[in-house]
């Protein structure tokens, strides 16, 4: 069954501090997996996109990372600020009858307290 | 930059009512999707459209549900006889295909059936 699995559920740091929230998934065929951040109340917002050939992307201050062999996936937010305050989701799309269908994670929630 | 765009913001239906939520997509896109998330809950594909017509749907879009294109620029769901359970948020996210992955999703309608 596909499947995406995010941890930890929840998560408070400190502004200024970094985090990693991981995703497990056991989604086939794969054509990519992404991170997106929904704020309470939104549409959730591509942060990246990675396909299998890629293990590393950057946006700003989020990178994420892929392994295809272990179905593995984290998203590394540095130096966070307030605003980094939302639910981030981790989605993988599987490729079937011309487009993309995505299978998305529970998400993280994350606080970013001063 | 352009953007996905839904009415209402918010609905409020009795149950046995029918409601159509609406979706501006974005202009040159090709493929649409509906998708929706019931309070505390993941995200759930609901269906997805191009060619004006159904591509695929999940065993949550039953015959209660319909989707809609009516004139090449409004993507609408319909819900026949809306019930408690339908209370969620709605979102409208188009892609362009032609190998892009992305989709953009729309702020969401939340639906509250009493």
């Amino acid at each position: 069954k596909n499947q995406v699995e995010q941890s930890p559920q929840s998560l408070i740091i400190l502004e200024g501090k970094n985090c990693t929230l991981q995703c497990n998934y056991t989604v086939s065929p794969f054509s990519n997996l992404r991170w997106y951040k929904q704020d309470t109340g939104r549409g959730p917002v591509s942060l990246t996109i990675m396909t299998f050939s890629e293990n590393t992307k950057s946006n700003g201050r989020y990178t994420a990372t892929l392994d295809a062999d272990t179905k593995q996936s984290s998203l590394h937010i540095t130096a966070s600020q307030l605003s980094d305050s939302a639910s981030y989701i981790c989605v993988v799309s599987f490729f079937s009858g011309g487009y993309n269908k995505l299978i998305f994670g529970a998400g993280t929630r994350l606080a970013v307290h001063p | 930059e352009p953007e996905v765009t839904q009415t209402p913001s918010h609905q409020v239906t009795q149950m046995g009512q029918e409601v159509i939520l609406r979706c501006v997509p974005i202009s040159n896109h090709l493929y649409f999707y509906w998708y929706r998330q019931i309070l505390g809950q993941k995200v759930e594909f609901l269906v997805s459209f191009y060619n004006n017509e159904i591509s695929e749907k999940s065993e949550i879009f039953d015959d209660q549900f319909s989707v809609e294109r009516p004139d090449g620029s409004n993507f609408t769901l319909k819900i026949r006889s809306t019930k408690l359970e339908d209370s969620a948020m709605y979102f409208c996210a188009s892609g362009g295909g032609g190998g892009s992955y992305e989709q953009y999703f729309g702020p969401g309608t939340r639906l509250t059936v009493t």
